[in-house]
């Protein structure tokens, strides 16, 4: 099975700078992504890491080191609509294409 | 952009009935899925499906469920005979092709409401 932890909420303020975290723990590691959900509506994709290092995508970056099973997701010059929850979600190659998601991050974005 | 949609955004059923929730992925997308998420807990793989046939389930995914791609352009779920603890959003999901990089585009959902 996978084990997949985030923290549960975080609070930050407009214009700060966010780090999410997430480790996981599977047996055949096939990619990693993170999506930001809003309440109420569908996940949405934000990133995606295979290889150890840094992805940047605008103010969003994630980064990924396999041999500590453990990503982050990096918000810069955070908005009030960042306001959202964030969800670490792991592939495992042993498993097809199946995603196993982490319990998601609430973050709270505050003026 | 081109979107996964469903349909209906909610559903109410008293437990012991049949429903069907519906999904259309995005048209050149190969592999589809179905997630789903109780109130307040993290997102659940349900199955995929590709070339027309499940290609993994989850435990989640017992008899009671079936999925099924009925003509060119439709994916849906069906739930025998549900159950109170059914009650989650559905989300549907596609992706191109499978494998390396591809990413999976998930619908706005189905609110399911089992009483």
């Amino acid at each position: 099975g996978q084990n997949i932890d985030q923290p549960t909420e975080m609070t930050a303020t407009e214009g700060a700078i966010v780090q999410i975290n997430c480790t996981y723990q599977t047996s055949g590691f096939n990619g990693l992504f993170w999506y930001q959900q809003h309440a109420g509506e569908a996940p949405t994709f934000l990133s995606y890491n295979v290889l150890d290092g840094l992805e940047e995508k605008g103010r969003f970056s994630s980064f990924l080191s396999r041999s500590k099973g453990y990503s982050y997701l990096l918000l810069k010059e955070l908005q009030m609509k960042d306001s959202a929850s964030y969800l670490c979600a792991v592939r495992d190659g042993n498993a097809g294409n199946m995603l196993t998601f982490g319990g998601g991050t609430r973050l709270m974005v505050k003026p | 952009e081109p979107e996964v949609t469903q349909t209906p955004s909610h559903q109410v059923t008293q437990m012991g009935q049949e429903v069907i929730l519906r999904c259309v992925p995005i048209s050149n997308h190969l592999y589809f899925y179905w997630y789903r998420q109780i109130l307040g807990q993290k997102v659940e793989f349900l199955v995929s499906f590709y070339n027309n046939e499940i290609s993994e389930k989850s435990e989640i995914f017992d008899d009671q469920f079936s999925v099924e791609r009925p003509d060119g352009s439709n994916f849906t779920l069906k739930i025998r005979s549900t159950k109170l603890e059914d009650s989650a959003m559905y989300f549907c999901a596609s992706s191109e092709w499978g494998g390396g990089t591809d990413t999976q585009y998930f619908g706005p959902g189905t609110r399911l409401t089992v009483l």
